[in-house]
């Protein structure tokens, strides 16, 4: 059981924005930056978004990130079939199950 | 140009010992935490702990504390993580990060990962 929580799989189709959310608490979410990752088939995961919206360099702006309260949420606009990923997010958690904790990840198929 | 290489695939028993390597370059070695993360077969990732080379200071999550020892040998750009006595819940791929602030769970470049098979 992760200690955020996000739904298991989404979907969309070509050109389509998608949202993943991520649910927490007020020892991590609610009180800290929120961050995803996005692991391609096979690979190593790659930071897509940290502290809340920042995008690093390279990733295209059509990956956003949002929080409010104890939720945050990733969106994918103009979905293409390249981002068929899982999605992680991350936050810093001052209670026992931290310091960090990962999200369980959500599988996004695009149709 | 950032990279984090990770030691090769490894096929234990259990009960063997075990250390994984995880070589810096392209930046300074020493002012980056090193953090390893393990994803099992077809789940999700679990942050095991955490190493400062420049210090060694080093930090584990409740979860592996006393399962795993993390360790950095700055001399070479190096981090380590290791087993004394495998089993086969070990079974992961295992892969290492950089982090620039510990208090965030940043990692801006990862290793390709090393898996791990651990089966009598």
């Amino acid at each position: 059981q992760s200690v955020l929580t996000q739904p298991p799989s989404a979907s969309g189709t070509p050109g389509q924005r998608v949202t993943i959310s991520c649910s927490g608490s007020s020892s991590n979410i609610g009180s800290n930056y929120v961050y995803w990752y996005q692991q391609l088939p096979g690979t190593a995961p790659k930071l897509l978004i940290y502290r809340n919206n920042q995008r690093p360099s390279g990733v295209p702006d059509r990956f956003s990130g949002s929080k409010s309260g104890t939720s945050a949420s990733l969106a994918i606009s103009g979905l293409r079939s390249e981002d068929e990923a899982d999605y992680y997010c991350a936050a810093w958690d001052d209670s026992l199950s931290g310091p960090w904790v990962f999200g369980g990840g959500t599988k996004l198929t695009v149709l | 140009e950032v990279q984090l290489v990770q030691s090769g695939a490894e096929v234990k028993k259990p009960g063997e010992s075990l250390k994984i390597s995880c070589k810096g370059s392209g930046y300074s070695f020493t002012s980056y935490w090193i953090g390893w993360v393990r994803q099992m077969p077809g789940k999700g990732l679990e942050w095991m702990g955490i190493i400062y080379p420049g210090d060694s200071d080093t930090r584990y999550s409740p979860s592996f504390q006393g399962q795993v020892t993390i360790s950095a040998d700055k001399s070479i750009s190096t981090a380590y993580l290791q087993w004394s006595s495998l089993k086969a819940s070990d079974t992961a791929m295992y892969y290492c990060a950089r982090n620039p602030h510990y208090g965030d769970p940043h990692l801006d470049y990862w290793g390709q990962g090393t898996l791990v098979t651990v089966s009598s």
